[in-house]
């Protein structure tokens, strides 16, 4: 059974600049979250889908926004990039949502903003 | 706002002694607790789940406990092994949905 797959694993933006990540979750699994990872925040939530509707969200600005594919696959943007977005951005797939059952991870992908 | 207090930043221990680990959580009353081990520039795994009126699982060598009056948890690894070394972080449910709150996890070093 393959993993969690999270394209492209590492990249480089310009402030300013947009960038579009993509995870493709489990197969079967119907709810994807999205998390971002730095030294001094920790992980933070940003949002979870669920079969193409967005049923959490975090405290991020409106600049990270996300989407669903019917095949489960998911996507998340940021516009306007800032320094501070540098980070590593998980995702990870569940059956019924990562509270309740166990979250599986991708490897993530490596976001630098210079 | 719901907050995660996991005891140290970085623990040592000798090969073969048992790891503790504690989790404090505040402001929340969460339905399900799960434990992840991260390695570095990798994702967390998943090792163990347990809900809120379940007072211990077990799983190999790993014992995790959940004390909802205490509004703590323990994670213990039994017999440990330098292979164990790694992040651990634990985690709550929250709104029994898609949301987890992650601690800021401990770094377990096990020196042979």
């Amino acid at each position: 059974k393959a993993g969690v797959t999270q394209t492209p694993r590492y990249l480089i933006k310009t402030r300013g600049q947009q960038v579009t990540l993509s995870c493709s979750p489990i197969s079967g699994h119907r709810s994807v979250s999205w998390y971002q990872q730095t030294p001094g925040q920790g992980l933070q939530f940003l949002f979870e889908y669920f079969s193409e509707t967005q049923r959490n969200k975090g405290n991020f600005p409106g600049r990270f926004s996300g989407r669903q594919f019917s095949n489960s696959r998911s996507e998340m943007n940021v516009s306007t990039l800032e320094l501070g977005d540098s980070a590593l951005y998980l995702c990870a797939s569940s059956l019924a949502g990562t509270g309740m059952t166990e979250a599986f991870f991708g490897q993530g992908t490596r976001l630098t903003v210079v | 706002s719901q907050k995660i207090e996991q005891n140290s930043e970085a623990l040592n221990i000798q090969e073969g002694k048992t790891a503790t680990l504690t989790c404090n959580y505040t402001n929340y009353s969460p339905a399900y607790l799960q434990w992840y081990r991260q390695d570095p520039g990798r994702g967390p795994v998943f090792l163990l789940l347990i809900r809120e009126n379940e007072k211990e699982k077990r799983k190999e060598r790993l014992k995790v406990t959940f004390d909802t009056t205490l509004k703590q948890s323990l994670f213990h690894i039994t017999a440990s092994q330098p292979a164990d070394s790694a992040t651990y972080l634990c985690a709550l449910d929250y709104n029994q949905g898609g949301k987890l709150i992650f601690g800021q996890g401990t770094e377990l070093s096990v020196k042979p």
